[in-house]
This record gives structure tokens, C-alpha cells and sequence, in this order.
């Protein structure tokens, strides 16, 4: 069946550093591909997307592109904020029926001043 | 705007009581969905409803009911609480679910003892 597994955390960085949190999936046909973000206390919301192969989603400086070889979609940010404090959590959608999403089980970063 | 609103956000259960967590949402949106969240395992999907009138299992139905009471409102009822269903419960919705974009509410936490 269908998965998505990332990077285990909590992936401590300083203000201004590279973020990278990896992500790989398991699936047939051709999913489209999720990064959510959850902040403390509340639920996930949608960070960005791509909904093919080669696409690249981005959003409030995230970056994100759909590696069909690789099976890969890792999201990347070039300076990170105290305020990107969150966990996040790559997903995917069913291609044979969107409303089953799965997700990863969550990376938690932790940005310093 | 309220978006998605569970209700309660916290309870407390004795192994074998029963229990509604409620969910609305004031968006229109077609498709609602039910997910647990428990650490390290991201979030699975207990059950969905693609439209108004219909439901369907997800990942982990077993010991879980639902009722999608109108467009707005899809609940959750547990029959017979076990410590095993202690977890954050999420509701989420969405207009068209190939975009992909769930709106999840703030979580309820449930412990059952």
C-alpha cells in the first residue's frame, strides 16, 4: 500500500541555517505529493504542494519538487526563522481515490535564536 | 471565520464508556475526514465522508462509528473506549479533495483510562 516515511527528528538548527527534511514514498500510480506544518496546539495546515512529476511547490520561502526517480520530495528552506518552530509532515494523495491521504509520522524543528 | 470546530478538546474516559467528539465545519466543504494522531506514527486515517450522505473506512475504523448528520457536521463516536484509542483525534474537510488542501480543526485529545 501507499506510505510516506521522513526523516526522524527533532531537527535543531540556528536562526539562519539551511533546513532540509527528507521525504520518501511508496505508491502506485501517480500520487500527488503534500507538506503540512503544525504549530503548537494547533492543527496541520497545508505548506505546500506538486501534483506531478518535476513539479516544485514552494511557499513562504519553502521549497519542495517532486522526484519521481528518486521517489523523493524533500523540503528545503535557505534561512530559517525562530517563527518555522513546528513540526512538519510530508503526505500523499491516493491517485485512485483522493480522499485517502497518508502521512508521514512528523519531523519537529526547532529553530535557536 | 471558525473553519473547523471540534468539540470537546479535552475529555477524560474509563475503559468501556462511550463517547461523540463533533465536528462542523462552516466552509461548504464536500469531503470531512477523521484522523488520529499518536507519537511517532503521524496521522491515520479513521474515516471519511466524500459527500453529504456518504462514509467510508480508512486505515483504522475498527472500534470507531461516524454520522455525517448534513453537509456540516461529521461525528465521531466511540461505543466502548480502550486505552488504545487514547490519542489526539483530528477533523478535517476539504471543498474538492484532489486539491489536495485539508482544513483541520484544533484536535481533541482523549485519554482513556
Amino acid at each position: 500500500g501507499d506510505s510516506v516515511t521522513q526523516m526522524e527528528g527533532p531537527v535543531t538548527l540556528s536562526e539562519e541555517a539551511f533546513l532540509t527534511i527528507n521525504c520518501t514514498y511508496t505508491a502506485t500510480g501517480y500520487p500527488s505529493l503534500f507538506w503540512y506544518v503544525q504549530y503548537p496546539g494547533e492543527g496541520l495546515q497545508l505548506l505546500l504542494k506538486a501534483t506531478k512529476a518535476d513539479d516544485k511547490g514552494s511557499n513562504k520561502g519553502f521549497e519542495a519538487t517532486y522526484r519521481k526517480e528518486t521517489t523523493s520530495f524533500h523540503l528545503e528552506k535557505g534561512s530559517v526563522q525562530v517563527s518555522d518552530s513546528a513540526v512538519y509532515f510530508c503526505a500523499l494523495s491516493d491517485s485512485d481515490n483522493f480522499n485517502k491521504f497518508y502521512f508521514g509520522s512528523g519531523t519537529k524543528l526547532n529553530v535557536k535564536p | 471565520n471558525a473553519g473547523v470546530t471540534q468539540t470537546p478538546k479535552f475529555q477524560v474516559l474509563k475503559t468501556g464508556q462511550s463517547m461523540t467528539l463533533q465536528c462542523a465545519q462552516d466552509m461548504n466543504h464536500n469531503s470531512m475526514y477523521w484522523y488520529r494522531q499518536d507519537p511517532g506514527m503521524g496521522l491515520r486515517l479513521i474515516y471519511y465522508s466524500a459527500s453529504e450522505g456518504t462514509t467510508d473506512k480508512g486505515e483504522v475504523p475498527n472500534g470507531y462509528n461516524v454520522s455525517r448528520l448534513n453537509k456540516r457536521e461529521f461525528s465521531l463516536r466511540l461505543e466502548s473506549a480502550a486505552p488504545s484509542q487514547t490519542s489526539v483525534y483530528f477533523c478535517a474537510s476539504t471543498r474538492i479533495a484532489n486539491t489536495g488542501e485539508l482544513f483541520f480543526g484544533e484536535g481533541s485529545r482523549l485519554t482513556v483510562l
